[in-house]
């Protein structure tokens, strides 16, 4: 069935150094691939996306790039501030049900 | 518009008892989603509307859930004779297609079964 898989389950970083998440997911039909952050106690919230048709994009100190051949994305943070701690999803969707599959999450850990 | 809003926020409810949720999209969206969020998990996938019509059921949406939406505006979703594996985060998103294809998460209903 359909899985995105996401890579690490945990991440510690030392403020202003940059994070990276990755994942992959199996579904060649997917075209659609948001990120969200979720905060504790709070629903996820969406920072980014990007569509198939496009191989990166960015948004000050977050991008996301895709590699479709290979069915991986990845969310790259750069400047890491203390305020991006908190627990990333990646998903992936197809056109039509737009249902998302979501990885299983990676907490962000940012050191002052 | 403040997003998308589920009431209510924490629900503790003993075993085999009903629960119902709320949600209320943001305005004019007319895709409705559910899905269920376990600890140190993602969310998944329960089922979703379009305007009213129930288009996809998961197969994780036993008999025993039910969702609707009456209007195509807010949708419920009530739990019938709970059981202490309902225990989780109950997420609504709404999305307007084809406008856009974004889904907006509101802030979540936490059900704990005891």
């Amino acid at each position: 069935g359909e899985n995105v898989e996401q890579h690490p389950s945990t991440l510690s970083v030392q403020e202003g150094d940059s994070a990276v998440i990755k994942c992959t997911y199996s579904d060649s039909a997917s075209n659609y691939f948001p990120w969200y952050k979720q905060e504790l106690g709070k629903g996820p919230q969406l920072i980014i996306d990007i569509r198939s048709n496009v191989g990166e994009k960015k948004d000050q100190r977050i991008a996301v790039t895709l590699n479709k051949t290979a069915k991986h994305f990845s969310l790259h943070i750069t400047e890491t501030q203390p305020e991006d701690s908190a627990v990333y999803f990646c998903a992936a969707s197809t056109s039509g049900t737009y249902k998302y599959i979501f990885g299983t999450g990676t907490r962000l850990k940012v050191l002052a | 518009d403040t997003g998308v809003s589920q009431n209510p926020r924490h629900k503790i409810t003993k075993r085999g008892q009903n629960v119902t949720f709320r949600c209320d999209p943001i305005s004019e969206h007319n895709r409705l989603y559910w899905y269920r969020q376990t600890l140190g998990q993602g969310p998944e996938f329960l089922t979703y509307f379009q305007n009213e019509a129930q288009l996809e059921k998961s197969r994780l949406l036993s008999d025993r859930f039910s969702a609707e939406r009456p209007k195509g505006s807010f949708s419920t979703l009530e739990i019938q004779r709970t059981e202490q594996g309902d225990s989780a985060m109950y997420l609504c998103a709404s999305s307007h297609l084809p406008r856009n294809t974004e889904a907006f998460f509101g802030q979540g209903t936490r059900l704990t079964v005891v």
